[in-house]
């Protein structure tokens, strides 16, 4: 089941703050963030696993609320290079879904000067 | 390291071919994953291959189908292409097993249209 973002588009001026929130209804493994650009792949920017351990860049910080199988990504002091759609595809704990992202539909994220 | 490579980078079909695309991972990485992706139904799973084995496949009828070469290398097909089809086929690689606990390298994609 895919899981949902919210909101589907912010707009912000350099410099402003930002959190994209990704939420399951199923129980997750880890949640993955990444950053898409018009006309390019999907860049990484952060694991978040369950059991509390992150991996990502050191610029984004993210959250994930296991109890609750929330993750909240969290952009401060915008930069125009931030503008993108930002994607977060999540793994179900255990079953046959060992390994497999399910990716949820995306927010839009536009940084203006 | 040279990054995920897929070619071709763009495809023009006609509806009833078939077509195959090529994925090649990062150095060392035995996982591929391939994702559809539209601006309908976003970034969905199709399969993922670690070790020459289809481990996990998504819902896409059997037209859609793959494989896994010794050197890693992954193809995917798709016969008796449909409108529908016309999307950018997305591979991403990982060292471990699919996207578990790991980062999955995203290629840059193959557009394809169908026409």
């Amino acid at each position: 089941q895919q899981p949902v973002q919210s909101p589907q588009a912010v707009i912000l001026r350099e410099g402003e703050d930002a959190v994209i929130n990704c939420s399951s209804s199923k129980a997750l493994y880890s949640v993955h963030w990444y950053r898409q650009k018009h006309g390019e792949a999907p860049v990484f920017l952060m694991i978040l696993l369950k059991g509390g351990e992150q991996k990502g860049h050191e610029k984004i910080s993210a959250s994930f609320n296991e109890k609750k199988q929330q993750s909240s990504l969290y952009l401060t002091a915008s930069q125009l290079s931030y503008s993108g759609t930002y994607f977060c595809g999540t793994e179900r704990a255990g079953g046959t879904s060992y390994g497999k992202l399910t990716f949820g539909q995306g927010t839009i994220l536009t940084v203006h000067p | 390291k040279a990054g995920v490579t897929q070619t071709p980078r763009y495809l023009i079909k006609t509806r009833g071919q078939q077509v195959t695309l090529s994925c090649s991972p990062i150095s060392g990485h035995r996982s591929v994953s391939w994702y559809q992706q539209t601006p309908g139904q976003g970034l969905q799973f199709l399969f993922e291959y670690f070790s020459e084995t289809q481990r996990n496949k998504g819902n896409f009828p059997g037209r859609f189908s793959g494989r896994q070469f010794s050197n890693s290398r992954s193809e995917m097909n798709v016969s008796t292409l449909e409108l529908g089809d016309s999307a950018l086929y997305l591979c991403a690689s990982s060292s471990g097993v699919g996207a578990r606990g790991d980062t999955q390298y995203f290629g840059p994609g193959t557009r394809l249209t169908v026409l």
